[in-house]
């Protein structure tokens, strides 16, 4: 069955740098989570959109935006990268009329330098 | 707003002993409840939910949870510990509010199982 897709797997970025990372989620899923998950933390939950409109946010700094596209496709934009900013980024999706779960992509493990 | 504590950062048990991984957590409304387990540099694997229904769940890989709402808890456990079981584990909740179903999760617990 296919899953959350994550891409790159990996980046390496310096500081002041942006990055984009890109998010496919499972087919028919309509809404989309973004987590954060530092070093030896818990996943920290960022944004989320529904129907390609954001539905909630979380602990997002300003520095970074969000968006889905039409074919429900998201990417979180991440600019003016900090040290801290290194980090697991995990999607997940889900789909919302079932309400029941979320599957995780394998994450994309930010390096800023 | 919900949370998750989940107590004891590190849990270590020999192969073939009883796993017990413990969440408590606080919500407002009725939860939902979710297990997940993380092997290094990977993903969240989703082991067990609950929503409604039936209190005990079982899930993947042998692993069993029962919500207890008098004691606002929601423990992992597994008869016989595996090899294959370490890993760190999270308990996360989750509150359907206007459609966003954003999860709460624990500091999680990483399980060693010793030969």
């Amino acid at each position: 069955a296919a899953g959350v897709i994550q891409s790159p797997r990996h980046l390496i970025k310096e500081k002041r740098e942006t990055a984009t990372l890109k998010c496919y989620p499972i087919p028919r899923h309509d809404t989309v989570y973004w987590y954060q998950q530092g070093p030896g933390q818990d996943p920290q939950f960022l944004i989320s959109f529904y129907e390609k409109m954001q539905s909630d946010k979380g602990s997002i700094p300003d520095r970074f935006s969000a968006q889905q596209f039409s074919d429900y496709h998201s990417e979180l934009n991440m600019s003016s990268l900090e040290l801290g900013d290194s980090a697991l980024y995990f999607c997940a999706s889900s789909l919302r009329e079932v309400n029941t779960e979320a599957f995780f992509g394998q994450g994309t493990r930010l390096t800023v330098v | 707003a919900q949370s998750v504590t989940q107590l004891g950062s590190h849990v270590s048990v020999s192969e073939g002993a009883l796993v017990l991984l413990r969440c408590n957590y606080s919500s407002s409304v009725p939860p939902y409840l979710f297990w997940y387990v993380q092997y290094p540099n990977q993903g969240l694997q989703l082991l067990l939910k609950y929503t409604t229904g039936a209190t005990l769940v079982k899930g993947i890989n042998g692993f069993e949870a029962e919500f207890k709402k008098s004691e606002t808890s929601f423990h992992l456990t597994k008869p016989s510990a595996h090899m294959s079981d370490a890993a760190e584990y999270f308990c996360a909740v989750s509150e359907y509010q206007g459609g966003s179903e954003k999860l709460v999760f624990g500091k999680g617990t990483k399980l060693t199982v010793n030969p």
